[in-house]
């Protein structure tokens, strides 16, 4: 069965530092792959999204994330935190199950960023 | 602009009594979904429809109750037998395929 795996459900990082939020994935077949941002009261924002394009993707507010089949992995990374960032990421994989696309979302990573 | 509206964003309930969530979308998508949110436990998927005057169970269905009289509207209704409806509820959209989602921005519903 297809499932997505957020490693740590709290992250914290000086301002400034690097972000790296751990996403992996089991899928049988070649997955779709999403980071959405939740700020607090919100919907979820997509950040950016993997189709089978380039392997590295590049999403809004200087996130990318890079594609990796051999680990089943589709880490979130930015090279430089900022206070803003802070809420909460949920990584997700979509699926073809009965002929329709069906999401599959982590259990978040709540990421906190110290001044 | 388009975009999905969900109503109210804070919604108070005595226990027992059955209540109604509105979502709206004007983004013409075909597919239109309802998540229940808890802390720690992510989304968990409660109904979703493909098209108008079709949906089906998600994870959670158990006291909730869906219709899809239009394409652009998808209420869900938090009954009685819910037997833990304090949480946060998310609509979402998206056209068939793998474009992602669009949220609407969530309403909290307490009982009390």
């Amino acid at each position: 069965a297809q499932s997505v795996t957020q490693l740590g459900s709290h992250v914290s990082v000086s301002e400034g530092a690097l972000v790296l939020l751990r996403c992996n994935y089991s899928s049988s077949v070649p997955p779709y792959l999403f980071w959405y941002v939740q700020y607090p009261n919100q919907g979820l924002q997509l950040l950016l999204k993997y189709t089978s394009a380039a392997t590295l993707v590049k999403g809004i507010n200087g996130f990318e994330a890079e594609f990796k089949k051999s680990e089943t992995s589709f880490h979130l990374t930015k090279p430089s935190a900022h206070m803003s960032d802070a809420a909460e990421y949920f990584c997700a994989v979509s699926v073809l199950r009965s002929g329709t696309y069906k999401y599959i979302f982590g259990t978040g990573t709540r990421l906190k960023v110290l001044a | 602009d388009g975009g999905i509206t969900q109503s109210p964003k804070y919604l108070f309930r005595k226990e027992g009594q059955n209540v109604t969530l509105s979502c709206e979308q004007n983004l013409n998508h075909d597919a239109m979904y309802w998540y229940r949110q808890d802390p720690g436990q992510g989304l968990r998927l409660i109904y979703y429809s493909q098209i108008v005057n079709d949906f089906q169970k998600g994870d959670i269905a158990e006291g909730y109750s869906v219709s899809r009289e239009k394409k652009e509207s998808f209420p869900l209704t938090v009954t009685s037998a819910q037997k833990n409806p304090t949480a946060f509820y998310l609509c979402a959209s998206s056209m068939q395929g793998t474009y992602g989602y669009t949220f609407g921005s969530g309403t909290r519903l307490t009982v009390v």
